[in-house]
């Protein structure tokens, strides 16, 4: 069962728009989420988070939006550059509050 | 994700044999989670560990997976009698305390191949 969901698998954009990945969530009660950013054959690192108390974090050119009513959470990257190009994932605790629960991923490659 | 070191990065195993995989945390990391990332799929919990206790196992398989983080060296996730649907990334992450409102560091993963 996939608390956390990401249905684009994969995303273009052109080096200087705004790539927008998109995630969703199955449980009301989540109340923190992450995302990570992942190369290949490295391991993820953290990007940025959102505590539910809040519907916006920016840092930089990264900005996480959260739709509590909608269950939804976006993260945008403006402007996109092709060092961005890497696979992104959602993340939330799981009940237990220590075991994170990942979404698939969403591919995003930057083109220049 | 500096710092937390895994190794092997790459192990090839053939059906039956034995696979270790090490993990030494962040310098003052006493937490260790280990996570699983099969082809095409998102990283799934599978234990999680303080020094000499594991604290949730919850995603372990539960048969043939071991985990350990002892008093001294490394954590080690053993899993026994491989199969091909062992193969996969495995990921090793550590936090300076229990998280609930933080991130976690990952490390570069140890890649299984069984043949």
């Amino acid at each position: 069962d996939q608390q956390v969901k990401q249905n684009s698998p994969s995303l273009s954009v052109q080096e200087g728009r705004i790539s927008i990945l998109n995630c969703d969530y199955t449980n009301s009660m989540f109340d923190y989420f992450l995302w990570y950013k992942k190369y290949p054959a490295e391991g993820p690192t953290f990007l940025i988070s959102i505590s539910s108390i809040k519907d916006k974090n920016e840092d930089g050119r990264f900005t996480v939006f959260l739709n509590k009513s909608a269950k939804h959470l976006s993260l945008h990257i403006v402007p996109s550059q092709p060092g961005d190009s890497a696979v992104y994932f959602c993340a939330t605790f799981s009940n237990s509050g220590y075991a994170l629960n990942f979404g698939k991923g969403t591919s995003l490659l930057v083109t220049p | 994700n500096a710092g937390v070191m895994q190794n092997p990065r790459h192990l090839v195993r053939r059906r039956g044999q034995e696979a270790r995989l090490r993990c030494s945390p962040m310098k003052g990391h006493s937490h260790v989670y280990w996570y699983r990332q099969l082809p095409e799929e998102g990283l799934k919990f599978m234990v999680y560990l303080q020094k000499e206790n594991i604290i949730d196992e919850s995603g372990m398989p539960k048969e043939r997976f071991s985990a350990e983080f002892p008093k001294e060296g490394p954590s080690i996730l053993r899993i026994q009698q491989v199969v091909r649907g062992d193969s996969a990334a495995y990921f090793c992450a550590s936090s300076p305390t229990a998280t609930g409102a933080g991130e976690l560091f990952f490390g570069e993963g140890s890649r299984l191949t069984v043949l």
